[in-house]
């Protein structure tokens, strides 16, 4: 069993839409959660930051953490074509700065 | 302020030469990650680094891989005789002392071996 999983996609969805992209992780020593956004040939800008279970919101873009579950997701409201990217999630331990990241979920916002 | 700064963005090898790839922080970062992400994979934690230490090279093969971080100037990750395996886009991130997962990242170098 992989340490972080994600569906690859794509996901297609049309303008406006609210998207929800989700992980799941295995590792309850996971304290820390981050949502990347990587476009094509560029490297991943972070969006999210989060250490604790429950909401995180920012503009449009809502983290949440779930660890009893151990899952997260992001939801982004009101999607536009230039959220067209991959989605990575990627968690860390406590104590280190390694992450561990998912393989990053394709999203296109169609016009 | 620039941002995290890598070169080349591309790199060409043979098989059995060596690469080179480089890694200028961010002003004020002082701590380098190298990821590297194969295709159909997501990145993968390669090696950490502050000034003139190693932290973690948990992720690092054994042999061929190499990285350093110099008092003065960028931080290289060396790849000695490199094979096709080798393929994939390297990225480089920074992020300040008091920062443990907030990094920035680089565009990364895409090295191909033929």
């Amino acid at each position: 069993q992989k340490e972080v999983e994600q569906d690859p996609g794509p996901l297609s969805v049309p303008e406006g839409a609210i998207v929800s992209l989700n992980c799941t992780y295995s590792n309850s020593a996971f304290q820390y959660f981050m949502w990347y956004r990587q476009y094509s040939r560029k490297g991943p800008e972070l969006l999210m930051y989060t250490y604790s279970s429950g909401n995180k919101e920012d503009g449009r873009f809502t983290a949440q953490v779930d660890k009893s579950s151990k899952y997260i997701s992001l939801f982004i409201r009101d999607s536009q074509p230039s959220d067209s990217a991959t989605y990575l999630c990627a968690i860390g331990a406590g104590g280190g700065n390694k992450l561990t990241f998912g393989t990053g979920t394709q999203l296109k916002v169609e016009l | 302020n620039a941002g995290v700064m890598q070169n080349p963005r591309h790199l060409v090898r043979r098989r059995g030469q060596e690469a080179r790839l480089r890694c200028s922080p961010m002003k004020g970062h002082s701590h380098v990650y190298w990821y590297r992400q194969l295709p159909e994979e997501g990145l993968k934690f390669m090696v950490y680094l502050q000034k003139e230490n190693i932290i973690d090279e948990s992720g690092m093969p054994k042999e061929r891989f190499s990285a350093e971080f110099p008092k003065e100037g960028p931080s290289i990750l060396r790849i000695q005789q490199v094979v096709r395996g080798d393929s994939a886009a390297y990225f480089c991130a920074s992020s300040p002392p008091s920062e443990n997962y907030g990094y920035t990242f680089g565009s990364g170098t895409r090295l191909t071996v033929v």
